[in-house]
C-alpha cells in the first residue's frame, strides 16, 4: 500500500516571495505518477503540477515547480513569485500501480500568503 | 467547458437519518470518483466507476453507504443510515480516461453535517 505524508500543517509567505511544501512518499511500485492539487475555500480541487516517475527532469508549470528526489522519495512544490490568490490547501497525491486515477492523497498544507 | 456538478452544496442530518448525493460528472468522462474528506485530512477514494460499471470499491462501508452510476453519466452516492463520524465533504472527480497519469477535474463537494 502507498503512504503520502506532507509534514507540515501550515505555511506563509510574503507575497511575491518563494516557499516550498514538503512532501514524502512511500511506494514499492516502480511506475508511479506524483501530483499536487490546491484546494481553495470554494473546496474544488484543481491540478497544480504533476510528475512522472520515471522522468528524471523535474515538472515547471509557469510559478509552480517540483523536486523530485525518486530515490530519497521526496517531491516537492516550490512557489515562486507568490500571489494572494495561492492561499489554499495544497494536496500531495499518488497514483501508481494497477490502481489506474485512484489517487493518494497526504494530509495536506494550509498556505496563506500575506500582502 | 462546463465542470463537474454536485448538489446539495451543504446538508445536515440527525444519525441514522438517510441522504443521498448527486453528481453529474463533465461530458464524455468515462470515469468517476466519489472521495469523502474529513476534516483535516486527506481526500479518501470511496467508489471509481468506469462507464457504469465499479472499477474500485474497497474502501466503501457497504453496510451503510451504496453508489450507482446508471447510464454511465450521473452518478449518486446514499448514506443510510448515517453515524456521527459520516460527517465529512463528499467530493465528486471526472476523469477522461482510466489512466495512472489521468488529470481529475472535481466538483465542489457537498458537506455533510450528522448530528
Amino acid at each position: 500500500a502507498q503512504t503520502v505524508t506532507q509534514s507540515q500543517p501550515e505555511m506563509s509567505v510574503q507575497e511575491a516571495e518563494t516557499v516550498t511544501l514538503s512532501c514524502t512518499y512511500d511506494t514499492s511500485e516502480n511506475n508511479y505518477y506524483l501530483f499536487w492539487y490546491k484546494q481553495p475555500p470554494s473546496r474544488q480541487m484543481i491540478l497544480v503540477i504533476r510528475q512522472e516517475a520515471y522522468k528524471q527532469q523535474n515538472a515547471t508549470e509557469n510559478r509552480f515547480s517540483v523536486n523530485f528526489q525518486k530515490a530519497a522519495k521526496s517531491f516537492s512544490l516550490k512557489i515562486s513569485d507568490s500571489q494572494l490568490g495561492d492561499t489554499a490547501m495544497y494536496f500531495c497525491a499518488f497514483s501508481g500501480g494497477t490502481s489506474y486515477g485512484k489517487l493518494t492523497f497526504g494530509q495536506g498544507t494550509i498556505l496563506t500568503v500575506h500582502p | 467547458e462546463a465542470g463537474v456538478a454536485q448538489s446539495p452544496r451543504y446538508k445536515i442530518i440527525e444519525k441514522r437519518q438517510s441522504v443521498a448525493f448527486w453528481c453529474n460528472p463533465i461530458s464524455g468522462h468515462a470515469t468517476l470518483y466519489w472521495y469523502q474528506q474529513i476534516l483535516g485530512q486527506g481526500p479518501k477514494l470511496l467508489i471509481q466507476f468506469q462507464n457504469n460499471g465499479v472499477v474500485d470499491d474497497s474502501q466503501l462501508p457497504k453496510d451503510r453507504f451504496s453508489a450507482e452510476r446508471l447510464k454511465g453519466v450521473d452518478s449518486t452516492l446514499k448514506i443510510q443510515p448515517a453515524k456521527l463520524e459520516d460527517s465529512a465533504v463528499y467530493l465528486c472527480a471526472s476523469s477522461l480516461e482510466l489512466r495512472q497519469n489521468e488529470k481529475l477535474f472535481f466538483g465542489s463537494g457537498t458537506q455533510l453535517s450528522v448530528l
